[in-house]
């Protein structure tokens, strides 16, 4: 199996445009997290789906921020509009079943100018 | 709620020295506990596991010992290196009808030669 993948790896947007991140779980999985990195907050939770289904997105900053989670094979993530606090790397996981390991992707690097 | 507390880095050791990183948790239900690890630049990829109380899990020389008396997963490695710089992170699963999934802030560790 490829793993999770990401895309893109890195993205340089300017502030105020929207920004997509993608996602494709592995297959067979049906929980899916993503999730922020900084130095200054370290990781965060933004939101997690169990069957495609939005468990909790308590984690989400604010309206800027939205997930969907179309089919069990691909996950978006989208800012609109984009701002320089958002500059973050971006991680998803995803888990097979109760109680075991989640398995992450490479992260997306993004950077708001 | 769920949560998990690590300590503070960074922690700076010499090479061969003796690495201990604690971890305690407080969950609801039975969890499963887990040490992750992210190198510079990648994403966290998991180190070792453990699913029942006393359960040691171990790879690459590190190992953690689940103790449910003392809500704790503590990391350890006899001899590090410096290649094994890098940050951990403990985390806990619990499930109840679905995966949640829990980190704490992460703990680096810094090893010179």
């Amino acid at each position: 199996d490829a793993g999770v993948i990401q895309s893109p790896r890195h993205e340089v947007t300017e502030m105020g445009q929207e920004v997509t991140l993608r996602c494709k779980p592995i297959s067979g999985h049906n929980s899916l997290f993503w999730y922020r990195q900084t130095m200054m907050r370290g990781l965060e939770l933004l939101i997690y789906f169990n069957n495609n289904v939005p468990i909790d997105d308590s984690g989400m900053p604010e309206d800027r921020f939205s997930a969907k989670m179309p089919n069990a094979s691909f996950s978006t993530l989208k800012i609109q509009p984009s701002e320089p606090r958002d500059s973050a790397v971006y991680f998803c996981a995803s888990t097979r079943e109760q109680n075991t390991e989640a398995f992450f992707g490479q992260g997306t690097r993004l950077t708001v100018v | 709620g769920n949560s998990v507390t690590q300590m503070e880095g960074p922690v700076t050791l010499s090479e061969e020295a003796f690495l201990t990183i604690n971890c305690t948790y407080t969950a609801t239900g039975y969890p499963s506990l887990f040490w992750y690890v992210q190198y510079p630049g990648e994403g966290l990829q998991l180190l070792l596991k453990a699913t029942k109380a006393d359960d040691k899990g171990s790879n690459k020389g590190f190992e953690a010992t689940y103790r449910k008396e003392t809500t704790s997963f503590h990391l350890e490695k006899g001899s590090v290196q410096v290649s094994d710089s890098a940050v951990y992170f403990c985390a806990l699963t619990t499930f109840s009808g679905y995966s949640t999934l829990t980190f704490g802030k992460g703990t680096m560790l810094l090893v010179s030669p």
